[in-house]
């Protein structure tokens, strides 16, 4: 699987947008850019994953350039329950293929 | 729907001591994973398991060993513990239609 470049920490004023970018330049054809968040100590929570288009769901939306070789979580309205270590992994769409974590962006979302 | 269960949720175990860490999951999923991870890094895979019957080692597999005997459950058991396996575990499972992994609230175990 490709490997992900994370920031290690960023800031993000609660109810603004907290834009979370991620490199991943040696992505092959067939692996999808997964992200998962993790609060405090608690299991990770699955938050979104795409292709090559641009994918939103009610948690998230994920921007993957036309190259794919780098991509943006955005939390359109940060609250101070977005405070967590977000992880961006990319993986192939086998089946049960292994989720590999970096050390991924501490969020701070601040009052 | 319980999704994925760990117990117990806190240990304490002497070095040399043995346990077993018991992770459930109620999803019919085929495929479950252990994870470790250790304070302020990312997780790390231990072992994981395709189906029953299957197991596989990850990226850290050493003092450890796992069975799978059936669906809903893939202990991992801790022989001779050691400082070195003080972290925290995480169990995940995966099935055919699910977009992510669901994971585990954890087990916090203390080698002492």
């Amino acid at each position: 699987d490709a490997k992900t470049t994370q920031p290690p920490s960023m800031d993000c004023a609660e109810g603004r947008a907290a834009n979370l970018p991620c490199n991943h330049s040696t992505i092959s054809g067939n692996e999808y850019v997964y992200w998962y968040r993790q609060i405090h100590s608690q299991g990770p929570q699955y938050i979104i994953h795409g292709l090559k288009n641009n994918e939103t769901n009610e948690m998230a939306s994920l921007i993957i350039t036309e190259d794919r070789k780098s991509s943006t979580l955005i939390l359109p309205h940060a609250t101070l329950r977005d405070t967590a270590v977000y992880y961006c992994i990319v993986r192939k769409e086998t089946s049960g293929s292994r989720l590999t974590f970096g050390e991924g962006t501490q969020l701070t979302v601040n009052p | 729907n319980a999704g994925v269960t760990q117990t117990p949720k806190f240990r304490i175990l002497k070095i040399g001591q043995s346990m077993t860490l018991q992770c459930a999951q109620d999803m019919n999923h085929n495929y479950m994973y252990w994870y470790r991870q250790d304070p302020g890094m990312g997780l790390k895979l231990i072992y994981y398991s395709v189906g029953a019957g299957i197991t596989d080692k990850g990226e850290v597999p050493n003092g450890y060993n796992v069975s799978r005997s059936t669906t809903e459950d893939f202990p991992l058991r801790l022989e001779l513990a050691a400082p070195s396996q003080t972290s925290v575990y995480f169990c995940a499972s995966w099935g055919t239609g699910s977009y992510g992994y669901t994971f585990g609230s954890g087990t916090r175990l203390t080698v002492v």
